[in-house]
């Protein structure tokens, strides 16, 4: 299997706080795993391609200060949402791919977290 | 730049009948194609993947989908809907040029009515 551990599963916070969310594969190295963000009723959005041991690399329109993105083990990335504010508040999902990059690769999805700021 | 639409954002069937849903893709290369599902408040789960070979491509829950290069379509069928496919579908496609960077279709909501 490819098991893909995201948490946690909601959070709500008031404006202003910091959120640390996890994405842990538990079964597999994730050299590269990815963060997205999901609006209702809308596809996923590439925010960042997360590389162990290396800094992440940012879609266009991505705030890097906003969001950031560690990766330092090849099981563990997290995304922390500084100061973060009501328009901040989505669904966030991790996922993680095995092997080498070459696109054919599927990648695995963690259960998301919904992250509500107040 | 690759792109993908899925024709329908919400398709209702009968319990029992056909499933289609339609998934049209752009690629300058040879595509590779995936279908996702996602349930309510949860990640998302692979149905299944075509990179090469046979262009029938059979997946998990009794899905499968069909690669037509003519056609750039990677339509995703099931023959008998159960209550339990009711959920969002994502197709997505992304090739050896691209390697990590993977872009899905905007998703269709499939309703099974009892």
């Amino acid at each position: 299997g490819a098991v893909v551990s995201q948490h946690p599963s909601r959070v709500i916070c008031k404006s202003g706080t910091s959120v640390k969310i996890e994405c842990r594969s538990l079964d597999f190295q994730a050299t590269t795993m990815f963060w997205y963000r999901q609006f209702p009723k809308q596809s996923l959005m590439l925010m960042a391609t997360s590389n162990e041991g290396s800094k992440a690399t940012y879609e266009q329109g991505v705030e890097k200060d906003k969001f950031l993105i560690n990766h330092a083990s090849l099981t563990l990335s997290t995304l922390t949402v500084t100061s973060a504010h009501p328009e901040d508040s989505s669904f966030y999902i991790c996922s993680a791919r095995k092997g080498s990059p070459a696109g054919n690769q599927p990648q695995h999805f963690g259960d998301g977290t919904r992250l509500s700021i107040l | 730049a690759q792109s993908v639409t899925q024709l329908g954002s919400h398709v209702s069937v009968s319990e029992g009948a056909l499933v289609l849903l339609r998934c049209n893709y752009s690629s300058s290369v040879p595509p590779y194609l995936f279908w996702y599902v996602q349930y309510p408040n949860q990640g998302l789960q692979l149905l299944l993947k075509y990179t090469t070979g046979a262009t029938l491509v059979k997946g998990i829950n009794g899905f499968e989908a069909e690669f037509k290069k003519s056609e750039t379509s990677f339509h995703l069928t099931k023959p008998s809907a159960h209550m339990s496919d009711a959920a969002e579908y994502f197709c997505a496609v992304s090739d050896k040029t691209s390697y990590d960077k993977v872009i899905f279709g905007p998703g269709t909501s499939l309703s099974v009515i009892p």
